[in-house]
C-alpha cells in the first residue's frame, strides 16, 4: 500500500512557541490530505481537509489561525501549531488520499506533541 | 451529521474469534472501513467494504454489513496476542472525502 510519513514522531515544545508537523506521501501524489487530532483513549477528530494549491477547509470549532495548514505540493502538507499551549498537547495524525480519489486513505504514524 | 458508535472494550482468549461491532446513522454511507491502531502509532487500514456488499473476507478477517440496520462488524478468526490493539470503524458518506470515525474498541487478547 501507499506510504505516508509524518515528522517528527514526537516533539516537546515550550508554551508560546510554534511547532511544525510534516506529512509526506512517499510513493504517490496526494491531492487531498487530512489532519486529525486524537485525545487519549478517544477517537480521531477531523481538524481540517487540505487540498493542494488551495486553502484548507477547517472543521467547526477549529481555529484556523492557530492551526495553520499548508499543502504546497502534491506530496507535502504541513500543520503548524502556533503559540502552543499545554491544552494543545495531543496526538496529531495525517492521512492522504491519492489523486485518483480512490477508496482508501493512508495514515501517517502520528506525532505526539507535548507543550510544557 | 454522521454518528458512528462502537463498544469500548472487548476481551477474548487467544485462538477464539473476536467480533467487533459498529453502528452508524447515515444511510447514504458509501465506504466503510476498519482500522487498527497500536499504542503510540498511526492507523493501519485493515479492510473496507463498499455499501452494495454484504460481506467481505480477507484471510482471518470477515466484514459483515447490514445496511438495513446500519450495522457493521469485523470478525477476526483465531485471534492472536498480536491482534491486541484499538480497532476503529470509519464511514465515508456520499461523495465527500471525509471519514467519520467510531469511538474505537480496545481489543485485549488473553492467553
Amino acid at each position: 500500500g501507499a506510504v505516508v510519513s509524518q515528522h517528527p514522531s514526537r516533539v516537546i515544545c515550550k508554551s508560546g512557541t510554534s511547532v511544525k508537523i510534516e506529512c509526506r506521501s512517499l510513493d504517490f501524489q496526494a491531492t487531498t490530505m487530512f489532519w486529525y487530532r486524537q485525545f487519549p483513549k478517544q477517537s480521531l477528530m477531523l481538524m481540517a481537509t487540505s487540498n493542494e494549491g488551495s486553502k484548507a477547509t477547517y472543521e467547526q470549532g477549529v481555529e484556523k489561525d492557530k492551526f495553520l495548514i499548508n499543502h504546497a505540493s502534491l506530496t507535502l502538507s504541513t500543520l503548524t501549531v502556533t503559540s502552543a499551549h499545554p491544552e494543545d498537547s495531543s496526538f496529531y495524525i495525517c492521512s492522504a488520499r491519492t489523486a485518483h480519489g480512490d477508496t482508501e486513505a493512508f495514515f501517517g504514524q502520528g506525532t505526539r506533541l507535548t507543550v510544557v | 451529521g454522521e454518528d458512528v458508535e462502537q463498544s469500548l472494550f472487548l476481551s477474548v482468549r487467544e485462538g477464539d474469534s473476536s467480533v467487533i461491532n459498529c453502528t452508524y446513522t447515515d444511510s447514504s454511507s458509501t465506504y466503510l472501513y476498519w482500522y487498527k491502531q497500536e499504542p503510540g502509532a498511526g492507523l493501519q487500514l485493515l479492510t473496507y467494504i463498499f455499501s452494495n456488499m454484504d460481506m467481505k473476507q480477507d484471510q482471518r478477517l470477515t466484514v459483515l454489513l447490514n445496511k438495513k440496520d446500519k450495522h457493521l462488524s469485523l470478525r477476526i478468526a483465531d485471534t492472536q496476542t498480536g491482534d491486541s490493539a484499538i480497532y476503529f470503524c470509519a464511514v465515508r458518506t456520499g461523495g465527500g472525502n471525509k471519514l467519520t470515525f467510531g469511538t474505537g474498541t480496545q481489543l485485549k487478547v488473553e492467553l
